[in-house]
């Protein structure tokens, strides 16, 4: 079973300029998730998906971030412009989805080293 | 609201002897937790889950977790560590109730680094 795919590993921008991540989840996982992970701190969920619907979007600074999963499937994560503070690594996770209550693991990716300068 | 504390940054512990990374939790109502570990450059991977039933959860790697619903806890054990489980680890809670609807995001802790000398 191939796992969860994202592009590209690292990325190096500066201020002001604009990014975007790419994320491909594990098949048959209908719920999608974006983080961000801060050295020294835990993941941060920014967006949840399920299916091409958002489920939870609370987190998302909505002025500079954006994020799609038209089809269902794969998702992109946009930030622009950035700032100094968005340096981070972004994971996308993927987990099943049964209808019921979700007690399912997530499924994480290698991650998106961004470093904003 | 919900959130997870994991009291120890580092945790060190010799080859063989046995290990435990501390978790304690808050939510309003029921909870799921999880137990994920981070290799060096390497993406999140899933160890165990507590849902219901045995307080005592066995995952991965010879990994297992004890529930204590009284204490808040779901503290992180191995019996005898290996030089190679030497990782950091995250504890993660969900509330079941907003877990129902899909609408309960997971909440992760800081994370523990894990290391064990030969």
């Amino acid at each position: 079973e191939a796992g969860v795919a994202q592009s590209p590993r690292y990325k190096i921008i500066e201020k002001r300029q604009s990014v975007a991540f790419w994320c491909n989840p594990i098949s048959g996982h209908a719920t999608l998730y974006w983080y961000q992970q801060i050295l020294g701190q835990g993941p941060k969920l920014l967006i949840q998906f399920q299916n091409n619907g958002v489920v939870d979007d609370s987190q998302l600074p909505k002025d500079r971030f954006s994020a799609e999963r038209l089809k269902g499937v794969d998702s992109t994560l946009k930030i622009q412009p950035a700032k100094l503070e968005d340096s981070a690594v972004y994971l996308c996770a993927s987990s099943y989805t049964s209808g019921g209550a979700e007690a399912y693991e997530q499924y994480f990716g290698p991650g998106t080293r961004l470093t904003v300068t | 609201a919900q959130s997870v504390a994991q009291p120890e940054d580092q945790v060190n512990v010799a080859e063989g002897n046995p290990l435990t990374v501390k978790c304690t939790y808050s939510v309003s109502g029921n909870p799921y937790l999880f137990w994920y570990v981070q290799y060096p450059n390497r993406g999140l991977q899933f160890l165990l889950k507590y849902i219901t039933g045995d307080n005592l959860v066995k995952g991965s790697y010879g990994f297992e977790a004890e529930f204590n619903k009284s204490q808040t806890s779901f503290h992180l054990k191995k019996p005898s560590a290996l030089v190679s489980d030497s990782a950091l680890y995250f504890c993660a809670v969900r509330d079941i109730a907003r877990a129902k609807t899909n609408a309960g995001k997971s909440t992760f802790g800081d994370g523990t680094t894990l290391t064990v000398k030969p």
